[in-house]
């Protein structure tokens, strides 16, 4: 079955450390996206790709970093500079512009 | 910034009423999405009009657009408790290389 994986699905951090986040998806898609997603709040953009070794920062990104290498992959690093990192962060992907996105089932990071 | 706000935030009906969530956006767009999240899971989608589109149907849902007003609709018709979820819509702007989310209309269906 094609999807996108998110891992882990919880994940806990002392603060002042780095921890990436994994998203893989085996779609083929070409679009790639992370949000942030904060409790009773809507979605935020992190950073989106369009092809592989291209990325843009979205509305949030201070504090975070992405690479994307290959074409299924397109993890985030949450870095000490985030100040607020403990939130809800989702993946998404489409072939496309102008497709609807599927995304992961999120990985929930908490940081003390 | 977010890009949708959604109205309600949230909604609270019971079983086999309809329920209408309203949805404005500032920018000009190419499309415009709605997606349902249950608790804790990942989006998924529902629906997709188009900026030349005024109406579209997909089962019990019915979307609108208004792109004068910048504005859209969704109406759920007949609702059931599975319906319960928070509903979202997103916005696909002219260069269709990101899309910004709302805050969400919390939709709760009583039984």
């Amino acid at each position: 079955d094609g999807g996108i994986t998110q891992s882990p699905k919880y994940l806990f951090r002392k603060e002042g450390q780095n921890v990436t986040l994994s998203c893989e998806q085996n779609l083929n898609h070409d679009a790639m996206y992370w949000y942030r997603q904060d409790p009773g709040q809507g979605l935020r953009l992190i950073y989106y790709s369009q092809i592989v070794n291209d990325f843009q920062k979205g509305d949030i990104a201070e504090g975070y970093s992405v690479s994307r290498e290959k074409k299924e992959s397109f993890p985030l690093t949450v870095t000490s500079a985030q100040k607020n990192p403990t939130a809800f962060y989702l993946c998404a992907s489409r072939p496309t512009g102008d497709s609807p996105l599927h995304f992961g089932n999120g990985t929930r990071l908490t940081v003390t | 910034s977010q890009q949708g706000e959604e109205d309600p935030q949230a909604l609270s009906i019971q079983e086999g009423e309809n329920a209408t969530m309203n949805c404005s956006y500032k920018t000009s767009i190419n499309n415009l999405q709605w997606y349902r999240q249950n608790s804790g899971r990942g989006l998924v989608h529902l629906i997709l009009i188009r900026s030349n589109e005024r109406e579209k149907h997909s089962g019990r849902l019915r979307v609108t657009l208004d792109t004068s007003k910048k504005s859209s609709s969704l109406l759920i018709t007949a609702s059931r408790a599975a319906d319960t979820a928070s509903y979202f819509c997103a916005t696909d702007g002219l260069d269709n290389n990101d899309m910004r989310f709302g805050a969400g209309t919390r939709l709760t269906v009583k039984p």
